[in-house]
C-alpha cells in the first residue's frame, strides 16, 4: 500500500525557517517524481514544487522561488521542503504528492497519491 | 500562466447527475485530471487523462474534454459524493507546469 506521511508543520513567526519531511513507503520511491502542493485553509490547491526521480531537476512556483528548496534522499525514501523567509501567506496545509507514471513509465503530470498534509502557520 | 476556471458551487439531488466544468484556453488539447477532496482529507484522483478512472473509482465518475471546456460528470449522485472537486493540467514546457482549477463545491441536496 502506497503511503506518504508528512511531518514538520508548526506555528512560527514571519521570517522564520522550517523543514518539512515526507516519508514514503509501499512503492519504489526512486522511480517517481515527487511534489509539494499546498492549500490555504478553506481555499484551493496550489502547486509548490517538483523534484525529479533522481533529484537532478527541480521546479518551483513563483510564489516560493528563492525561498523554498525541495530535495530528496532516495536511500531513506524521503522528500523534503526547506522553507525560509516565511510569510503569513505561506500559511497552509502542505501535501506531499507522487506524480504517477504513464504506461510507458514516463511522467504523467498527474498526482496519483497524496499524503494527509502537515499544517504550517506563519503568524506573529 | 495558464488559468483554469470552475464554478464555485454545484448543487444536485441524490440519484441525479452532476456536471462540473473546467474552462481553459484550448483545454481540449491538454490532458485533464480531476481530484475529489472531502473535508479534512487529502485530495483523491478520480479521473485522469480526460476520461480514465483509477482503480477503485466508481464508474459513476466520468470525464470529457473538448474545445475550451473539460467536464467531470458524476452520475447517480450519492450523499458521499459531496466534496470539493478540482481540475488540473500539466503544461510540460511551462515554467508553471502544474495548474489547478479554482475548485467546485458539490452539494448533495
Amino acid at each position: 500500500e502506497v503511503q506518504l506521511v508528512e511531518s514538520g508543520g508548526v506555528v512560527l513567526q514571519p521570517g522564520g525557517s522550517l523543514r518539512l519531511s515526507c516519508a514514503a513507503s509501499g512503492f519504489t520511491f526512486d522511480d517517481y517524481a515527487m511534489h509539494w502542493v499546498r492549500q490555504t485553509p478553506g481555499k484551493g490547491l496550489e502547486w509548490v514544487s517538483l523534484i525529479s526521480w533522481d533529484g537532478g531537476t527541480t521546479y518551483y512556483a513563483d510564489s516560493v522561488k528563492g525561498r523554498f528548496t525541495i530535495s530528496r534522499d532516495n536511500t531513506k525514501n524521503s522528500l523534503y521542503l526547506q522553507m525560509s523567509s516565511l510569510r503569513a501567506e505561506d500559511t497552509a496545509f502542505y501535501y506531499c504528492a507522487r506524480e504517477g507514471l504513464t504506461e510507458y513509465s514516463t511522467s504523467s503530470g498527474r498526482f496519483d497519491y497524496w499524503g494527509q498534509g502537515t499544517l504550517v502557520t506563519v503568524s506573529s | 500562466s495558464y488559468v483554469l476556471t470552475q464554478p464555485p458551487s454545484v448543487s444536485v439531488a441524490p440519484r441525479q447527475t452532476a456536471r462540473i466544468t473546467c474552462g481553459g484556453n484550448n483545454i481540449g488539447s491538454k490532458g485533464v485530471h480531476w481530484y475529489q477532496q472531502k473535508p479534512g482529507q487529502a485530495p483523491v484522483l478520480v479521473v485522469y487523462d480526460d476520461s480514465d478512472r483509477p482503480s477503485g473509482i466508481p464508474e459513476r465518475f466520468s470525464g470529457s474534454n473538448s474545445g475550451n471546456t473539460a467536464t467531470l460528470t458524476i452520475s447517480r449522485v450519492e450523499a458521499g459524493d459531496e466534496a470539493d472537486y478540482y481540475c488540473q493540467v500539466w503544461e510540460s514546457s511551462s515554467d508553471h507546469p502544474y495548474v489547478f482549477g479554482t475548485g467546485t463545491k458539490v452539494t448533495v441536496l
